[in-house]
């Protein structure tokens, strides 16, 4: 019974590179959270997908970051030309379709380091 | 705005005994769910307990319990019979529609 799944655990980039981060969300869940931590920080808000349609992404920096959650396959949060302040974990969580205030499951994360 | 403010940015805790973090909360909306949420060492993030905000009675699991006070939209959390595996940092969170929202997070250790 596999939880969410987020690949890499570690990614490590030099500026101005793209980092590419995975997420399966769990078996018959269908909504996926990204948040990001950054050091010494809690966990903050960055975009909420369902299949194919981007529901809230009132948390994603303007430029340079963006999400995907594709019919088949995982969903994706791209960040491209990364900078050292990208530099934290980026968690993905998900909720079955009736998700209305259901808790979210969350995966183990991804830790960005930016050279 | 929805904001969760956790006020004791680290505590400690003899295993056996009992510990409270604090948590409070602000939100205009009449139905919500409040959260503590582990992270640990290893930084997996962890469901402890989870209460509903339109019902009366506090929630239990195991050892851990909350204290919901709605009026004073306040959520703290108590562990009992603490120990060690416990050490961790401890998030309270508020889910407003389908947004979770932090607080700063405890660092909890308990000692032996």
């Amino acid at each position: 019974n596999a939880g969410v799944m987020q690949n890499p655990r570690h990614l490590v980039r030099r500026r101005g590179q793209e980092a590419r981060l995975r997420c399966s969300p769990m078996k018959g869940h269908s909504h996926v959270y990204w948040y990001r931590q950054l050091p010494e920080e809690g966990l903050k808000f960055m975009v909420y997908l369902q299949k194919e349609n981007i529901i809230d992404e009132s948390g994603m920096p303007k430029e340079r970051f963006s999400a995907e959650f594709p019919k088949e396959g995982p969903s994706i949060l791209r960040i491209q030309q990364v900078v050292r302040g990208d530099s934290a974990a980026y968690f993905c969580a998900s909720s079955p379709p009736d998700s209305s205030n259901q808790p979210q499951h969350f995966g183990d994360g991804t830790r960005l380091s930016i050279l | 705005a929805q904001t969760v403010t956790q006020s004791q940015p680290e505590m400690s805790v003899q295993e056996a005994e009992t510990v409270t973090l604090s948590c409070t909360y602000d939100t205009s909306e009449s139905n919500y769910y409040l959260f503590w949420y582990k992270q640990p060492p290893s930084r997996q993030m962890i469901l402890v307990i989870r209460q509903e905000a339109y019902k009366q009675q506090n929630a239990t699991e195991n050892r851990f319990s909350v204290n919901f006070q709605k009026a004073a939209k306040s959520f703290s959390l108590k562990i009992s019979d603490s120990q060690l595996g416990d050490t961790a940092m401890y998030f309270c969170a508020g889910l407003y529609g389908n947004k979770l929202v932090f607080g700063a997070g405890t660092i909890l250790r308990v000692k032996s």
